[in-house]
């Protein structure tokens, strides 16, 4: 099982619509939790940090299920130029971020 | 601006032939990171840095060398010995070695023809 597993996608969505990802890890010491977006051939760009109760940040919305070892981000209201690759990022409070291969969103006119 | 510096942007190498991709941040952090990203796979961590005059080997340090002889730079060589040399190479930086969210350079895009 890898450490950290994101659904490549592509998920194709309209303008205006709800999505989400999810993110799953298997190392249950795991501490520190962010949603990174990459566009092409660009360099990963921070997002939002994952906290424990939960974060929103204008259209964006970041959870952590610790049961169940998963972060979700969601995006309402989606634009055009959301469309990008969304990394998520873990760290087991050691030097190692691990990061998952991503998830392509393309937001549709 | 605080941030990281990475160059060449892009950089063709023959066979055989060592390079150096150079990194620079002045943020004042005391981590750095080298990374590796291959089409349809997830970052990989190659070298990284705890402070000046130390860096530990990552998942995929055959073939790699660096130095941390300064805070601000931790220069990444890609010698001839690695084998499969084309990439995406991304340094990053971050306040201390596992805290806090990394902070990344614009990459250097390595061929080897």
């Amino acid at each position: 099982r890898k450490e950290v597993e994101q659904d490549p996608g592509p998920f194709n969505v309209p303008e205006g619509a709800t999505v989400a990802f999810n993110c799953t890890y298997s190392n249950s010491a795991s501490q520190s939790f962010f949603w990174y977006r990459q566009d092409c051939r660009k360099e990963p760009k921070l997002l939002m940090s994952v906290y424990s109760s939960g974060n929103e940040d204008g259209r964006f919305t970041a959870q952590l299920n610790r049961a169940s070892q998963y972060i979700s981000l969601l995006i309402r209201d989606s634009k055009l130029s959301d469309s990008a690759t969304y990394l998520c990022v873990v760290n087991p409070g050691t030097y190692k971020y691990i990061f998952g291969t991503g998830t392509r969103l393309k937001v549709l006119a | 601006d605080g941030g990281i510096t990475q160059s060449p942007k892009y950089l063709f190498r023959k066979e055989g032939q060592n390079v150096t991709l150079s990194c620079e941040q002045n943020l004042n952090h005391d981590a750095m990171y080298w990374y590796r990203q291959d089409p349809g796979q997830g970052l990989r961590l190659i070298y990284y840095s705890q402070i000046v005059n130390d860096f530990q080997k990552g998942d995929i340090a055959e073939g790699y060398s660096v130095s941390r002889e300064k805070k601000e730079s931790f220069p990444l060589t890609v010698t001839s010995a690695q084998k499969n040399p084309t990439a995406f190479y991304l340094c990053a930086s971050s306040k201390q070695v596992n805290t806090g969210e990394l902070f990344f350079g614009e990459g250097s895009r390595l061929t080897v023809l």
